[in-house]
């Protein structure tokens, strides 16, 4: 099983900052990588899917990059609706697994 | 518009069985690969398994923590897909999501998402 290791497990950040965002994958996943993000309460939110493309109604100031074992979630200026918890998932090997999540809180 | 609503959660008693259901609509259901994830209360995603559209062979797959005790299963003429739970643990505590993929050849990533019903397991 492919684990997914995501850093750091708590991010502080002032509203109009940039955030960024790690997960690291126990051995190669190719460019297999969503993003989600979660509300309190709430179903997941699917952000970015192979690595860097963006889910339909994703805004621009989101966005993904890497391969293989290293990837980033970037949000150039944060605004008060990102502030949530953000799980990498990867999508290469059965069982998918997803990381343990970063929460993003206000600074 | 797209929906997916979960449903049969609640208590139960370890050992007993449970089995949701995860009824959709605004979209073909039998065109798409359907999951089911967990997150127990205060922690992260985890997956339970999926099953494949029939146009892909319909496969299943499992999570480990799961195989042997948990089935999936869909009915395309209802638009529904199910997850029997049987020898239910007390760690089976979670609400669970089902979920549909975004792309019909695909199983995952997945962009409609049920809100999840909460199953608790306990004497």
């Amino acid at each position: 099983e492919i684990v997914m290791t995501q850093s750091p497990a708590t991010l502080s950040v002032s509203p109009g900052e940039r955030a960024t965002l790690s997960c690291r994958a126990s051995q190669s996943v190719s460019i297999n990588l969503a993003w989600y993000q979660q509300n309190p309460g709430r179903a997941p939110r699917l952000l970015i899917y192979t690595t860097s493309t963006r889910a339909t109604g994703v805004p621009a100031r989101f966005s993904g990059s890497g391969s293989g074992t290293g990837f980033t979630l970037t949000i150039s200026s944060l605004q008060s609706e990102d502030f949530a918890v953000y799980y990498c998932q990867q999508y290469n090997n059965w069982p998918y697994t997803f990381g343990q999540g970063t929460k993003l809180e206000i600074k | 518009e797209v929906q997916l609503v979960e449903s049969g959660g609640g208590l139960v008693q370890p050992g007993r069985s449970l089995r949701l259901s995860c009824t959709t609509s605004g979209f073909t259901f039998g065109d798409y690969a359907m999951i089911w994830v967990r997150q127990a209360p205060g922690k992260g995603l985890n997956w339970v398994g999926f099953i494949r559209s029939k146009a892909f062979g319909g496969t299943i797959e499992y999570a480990p923590s799961v195989k042997g005790r948990f089935t999936i299963s869909r009915d395309d003429s209802k638009s529904t897909a199910y997850l029997q739970m049987n020898s239910l643990k007390t760690e089976d505590t979670a609400v669970y999501y089902c979920a549909r993929s975004i792309l019909t050849e695909w199983v995952t990533p997945n962009d409609y998402w049920g809100q999840g019903t909460l199953v608790t397991v306990s004497s």
